[in-house]
Protein backbone atom coordinates (compact mmCIF):
# COMPACT_ATOMS: atom_id res chain seq x y z
CA UNK A 1 0.00 0.00 0.00
CA UNK A 2 0.96 3.64 -0.27
CA UNK A 3 3.78 4.80 1.95
CA UNK A 4 3.80 8.48 4.05
CA UNK A 5 6.58 8.68 5.85
CA UNK A 6 7.09 11.63 8.25
CA UNK A 7 9.87 12.97 10.01
CA UNK A 8 11.28 13.45 12.74
CA UNK A 9 8.98 11.08 14.94
CA UNK A 10 10.02 13.10 17.86
CA UNK A 11 11.19 16.51 18.91
CA UNK A 12 12.42 18.12 21.91
CA UNK A 13 13.56 21.85 21.74
CA UNK A 14 13.68 24.98 23.57
CA UNK A 15 10.80 27.80 23.74
CA UNK A 16 11.47 29.88 20.43
CA UNK A 17 12.96 28.06 18.56
CA UNK A 18 11.33 26.78 14.67
CA UNK A 19 10.73 23.30 13.66
CA UNK A 20 10.55 21.78 10.45
CA UNK A 21 8.50 18.49 9.66
CA UNK A 22 8.56 16.87 6.74
CA UNK A 23 5.71 14.62 5.00
CA UNK A 24 6.91 12.74 2.16
CA UNK A 25 4.42 10.11 0.29
CA UNK A 26 7.23 7.50 -1.07
CA UNK A 27 5.29 5.97 -4.05
CA UNK A 28 2.81 7.91 -5.07
CA UNK A 29 2.07 11.30 -6.16
CA UNK A 30 -0.45 13.50 -3.65
CA UNK A 31 -2.32 15.77 -5.10
CA UNK A 32 -3.26 17.00 -1.76
CA UNK A 33 -1.00 16.87 1.58
CA UNK A 34 -3.13 17.89 5.03
CA UNK A 35 -1.76 18.39 8.48
CA UNK A 36 -3.65 17.80 11.46
CA UNK A 37 -3.01 18.50 15.06
CA UNK A 38 -3.96 15.83 18.00
CA UNK A 39 -4.38 16.76 21.45
CA UNK A 40 -3.78 13.85 24.02
CA UNK A 41 -6.99 12.06 23.91
CA UNK A 42 -9.16 13.37 21.57
CA UNK A 43 -9.57 13.38 17.83
CA UNK A 44 -7.23 14.97 15.41
CA UNK A 45 -8.17 18.70 14.01
CA UNK A 46 -7.73 19.86 10.73
CA UNK A 47 -4.77 22.85 10.35
CA UNK A 48 -4.53 23.13 6.98
CA UNK A 49 -4.82 21.53 3.52
CA UNK A 50 -2.50 22.04 1.08
CA UNK A 51 -2.42 21.73 -2.61
CA UNK A 52 0.83 21.01 -4.97
CA UNK A 53 2.01 24.85 -5.96
CA UNK A 54 -0.71 26.72 -4.13
CA UNK A 55 -0.75 28.66 -0.76
CA UNK A 56 -2.38 25.98 2.02
CA UNK A 57 -5.65 26.84 3.39
CA UNK A 58 -5.93 27.12 6.84
CA UNK A 59 -8.94 26.35 9.30
CA UNK A 60 -10.30 29.06 11.28
CA UNK A 61 -8.17 29.99 14.64
CA UNK A 62 -5.05 28.84 13.27
CA UNK A 63 -2.45 30.95 12.81
CA UNK A 64 -0.67 30.95 9.39
CA UNK A 65 1.83 33.08 10.49
CA UNK A 66 3.09 30.67 13.50
CA UNK A 67 2.47 27.62 11.23
CA UNK A 68 4.22 27.63 8.07
CA UNK A 69 3.49 25.12 5.28
CA UNK A 70 4.96 24.54 1.94
CA UNK A 71 3.85 22.07 -0.57
CA UNK A 72 6.65 22.53 -3.17
CA UNK A 73 5.88 18.98 -4.92
CA UNK A 74 3.97 16.19 -5.06
CA UNK A 75 6.08 14.36 -3.00
CA UNK A 76 6.69 16.85 -0.14
CA UNK A 77 5.18 18.84 1.92
CA UNK A 78 6.90 21.01 5.43
CA UNK A 79 5.28 22.09 8.38
CA UNK A 80 7.32 24.68 10.21
CA UNK A 81 6.45 25.56 13.82
CA UNK A 82 7.90 29.52 14.46
CA UNK A 83 9.16 30.45 17.04
CA UNK A 84 7.31 27.64 19.50
CA UNK A 85 5.98 27.39 23.17
CA UNK A 86 5.46 24.95 25.51
CA UNK A 87 1.67 25.66 24.45
CA UNK A 88 2.46 24.56 20.96
CA UNK A 89 3.46 20.66 22.26
CA UNK A 90 1.11 18.28 20.70
CA UNK A 91 1.22 15.27 18.31
CA UNK A 92 1.18 16.47 14.85
CA UNK A 93 0.17 14.16 11.74
CA UNK A 94 -0.02 14.67 7.94
CA UNK A 95 -1.45 12.91 5.14
CA UNK A 96 -1.55 12.79 1.74
CA UNK A 97 -4.35 12.32 -0.48
CA UNK A 98 -4.52 11.88 -4.57
CA UNK A 99 -7.35 13.69 -6.23
CA UNK A 100 -11.11 11.58 -6.73
CA UNK A 101 -13.20 10.28 -3.94
CA UNK A 102 -12.00 6.52 -4.28
CA UNK A 103 -8.33 8.02 -3.83
CA UNK A 104 -8.20 7.29 0.38
CA UNK A 105 -6.11 9.46 2.15
CA UNK A 106 -2.49 7.36 3.36
CA UNK A 107 -1.26 8.90 6.71
CA UNK A 108 2.57 9.49 8.47
CA UNK A 109 3.16 8.06 11.89
CA UNK A 110 3.00 11.39 13.53
CA UNK A 111 5.39 13.65 14.79
CA UNK A 112 5.08 14.45 18.96
CA UNK A 113 6.41 18.09 19.75
CA UNK A 114 7.58 18.77 22.73
CA UNK A 115 8.64 22.23 24.03
CA UNK A 116 10.31 23.16 26.95
CA UNK B 1 -21.41 21.54 8.30
CA UNK B 2 -20.49 18.40 8.63
CA UNK B 3 -19.61 16.34 12.37
CA UNK B 4 -19.20 12.44 13.28
CA UNK B 5 -20.22 11.61 17.08
CA UNK B 6 -18.56 8.46 18.41
CA UNK B 7 -20.89 8.28 21.68
CA UNK B 8 -18.47 5.53 23.11
CA UNK B 9 -15.07 6.82 24.83
CA UNK B 10 -14.05 3.96 25.95
CA UNK B 11 -14.97 -0.02 25.56
CA UNK B 12 -13.87 -3.44 27.23
CA UNK B 13 -13.97 -6.08 25.51
CA UNK B 14 -12.81 -10.05 26.40
CA UNK B 15 -10.12 -11.56 23.58
CA UNK B 16 -12.65 -13.67 21.29
CA UNK B 17 -15.88 -11.32 21.81
CA UNK B 18 -17.65 -9.30 19.33
CA UNK B 19 -17.43 -5.97 18.77
CA UNK B 20 -19.49 -2.85 17.98
CA UNK B 21 -18.06 0.58 17.82
CA UNK B 22 -20.90 3.42 17.16
CA UNK B 23 -20.97 6.52 14.66
CA UNK B 24 -23.38 8.53 13.86
CA UNK B 25 -23.05 11.53 11.40
CA UNK B 26 -24.17 14.58 10.25
CA UNK B 27 -24.00 15.56 6.85
CA UNK B 28 -25.86 17.66 4.06
CA UNK B 29 -25.41 15.28 1.02
CA UNK B 30 -24.36 11.48 0.85
CA UNK B 31 -21.59 10.94 3.32
CA UNK B 32 -18.35 9.39 2.65
CA UNK B 33 -17.56 7.22 5.60
CA UNK B 34 -14.84 5.98 6.86
CA UNK B 35 -12.96 4.12 9.63
CA UNK B 36 -9.51 4.40 11.10
CA UNK B 37 -7.61 2.73 13.78
CA UNK B 38 -4.53 4.41 15.37
CA UNK B 39 -1.95 2.22 17.55
CA UNK B 40 -0.47 4.57 20.31
CA UNK B 41 2.13 7.12 18.83
CA UNK B 42 1.63 6.27 15.44
CA UNK B 43 -0.67 7.46 12.48
CA UNK B 44 -3.74 6.12 11.48
CA UNK B 45 -4.65 3.41 9.39
CA UNK B 46 -7.73 2.87 7.09
CA UNK B 47 -9.96 -0.24 7.87
CA UNK B 48 -12.48 0.71 5.71
CA UNK B 49 -14.51 3.28 3.64
CA UNK B 50 -17.87 3.63 2.44
CA UNK B 51 -18.92 5.65 -0.89
CA UNK B 52 -21.74 4.17 -2.03
CA UNK B 53 -23.30 0.62 -3.29
CA UNK B 54 -23.39 -2.39 -0.91
CA UNK B 55 -24.57 -0.67 2.87
CA UNK B 56 -22.51 -3.72 4.38
CA UNK B 57 -18.48 -2.64 3.87
CA UNK B 58 -15.84 -5.12 4.24
CA UNK B 59 -12.28 -4.01 5.18
CA UNK B 60 -8.94 -5.07 6.58
CA UNK B 61 -8.30 -7.42 9.65
CA UNK B 62 -11.76 -8.86 9.80
CA UNK B 63 -13.30 -5.02 10.62
CA UNK B 64 -16.95 -4.46 8.52
CA UNK B 65 -19.43 -1.42 9.10
CA UNK B 66 -22.88 -1.14 7.76
CA UNK B 67 -24.19 2.24 6.53
CA UNK B 68 -27.76 2.85 7.72
CA UNK B 69 -28.72 6.34 6.35
CA UNK B 70 -32.15 5.96 8.16
CA UNK B 71 -30.36 6.02 11.44
CA UNK B 72 -27.08 8.37 10.20
CA UNK B 73 -24.93 5.49 11.42
CA UNK B 74 -21.31 3.83 10.02
CA UNK B 75 -20.93 1.40 13.31
CA UNK B 76 -17.73 -0.63 13.07
CA UNK B 77 -18.23 -4.32 13.88
CA UNK B 78 -16.07 -6.98 14.70
CA UNK B 79 -17.27 -11.13 15.34
CA UNK B 80 -14.44 -12.02 17.42
CA UNK B 81 -11.48 -9.64 18.78
CA UNK B 82 -7.86 -10.12 19.09
CA UNK B 83 -5.94 -8.68 21.71
CA UNK B 84 -4.11 -6.71 18.65
CA UNK B 85 -7.20 -4.80 17.88
CA UNK B 86 -6.66 -2.81 21.40
CA UNK B 87 -5.91 0.70 19.34
CA UNK B 88 -7.57 3.44 19.41
CA UNK B 89 -10.83 3.80 16.64
CA UNK B 90 -11.88 6.79 14.39
CA UNK B 91 -14.96 7.51 12.60
CA UNK B 92 -14.69 10.10 9.55
CA UNK B 93 -16.71 11.98 7.30
CA UNK B 94 -15.25 12.98 3.89
CA UNK B 95 -16.60 16.52 2.53
CA UNK B 96 -15.00 17.10 -1.10
CA UNK B 97 -14.55 21.03 -1.64
CA UNK B 98 -14.07 20.85 -5.06
CA UNK B 99 -10.45 21.16 -5.40
CA UNK B 100 -8.11 18.60 -4.82
CA UNK B 101 -8.40 15.35 -2.61
CA UNK B 102 -11.33 15.28 -0.13
CA UNK B 103 -10.64 16.64 3.84
CA UNK B 104 -11.80 14.67 6.86
CA UNK B 105 -14.14 15.34 9.75
CA UNK B 106 -13.14 13.19 12.67
CA UNK B 107 -15.33 12.07 15.51
CA UNK B 108 -13.40 11.70 18.44
CA UNK B 109 -12.55 8.10 19.03
CA UNK B 110 -13.25 5.36 20.65
CA UNK B 111 -10.52 3.64 22.59
CA UNK B 112 -10.42 -0.07 22.86
CA UNK B 113 -9.04 -2.12 25.37
CA UNK B 114 -9.16 -5.95 24.73
CA UNK B 115 -9.44 -8.48 27.98
CA UNK B 116 -6.88 -11.60 27.07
Amino acid sequence: GAVVSQHPSRVICKSGTSVKIECRSLDFQATTMFWYRQFPKQSLMLMATSNEGSKATYEQGVEKDKFLINHASLTLSTLTVTSAHPEDSSFYICSAGKQGWDQPQHFGDGTRLSIL
Amino acid sequence: AQSVTQPDIHITVSEGASLELRCNYSYGATPYLFWYVQSPGQGLQLLLKYFSGDTLVQGIKGFEAEFKRSQSSFNLRKPSVHWSDAAEYFCAVGDYPGAGSYQLTFGKGTKLSVIP
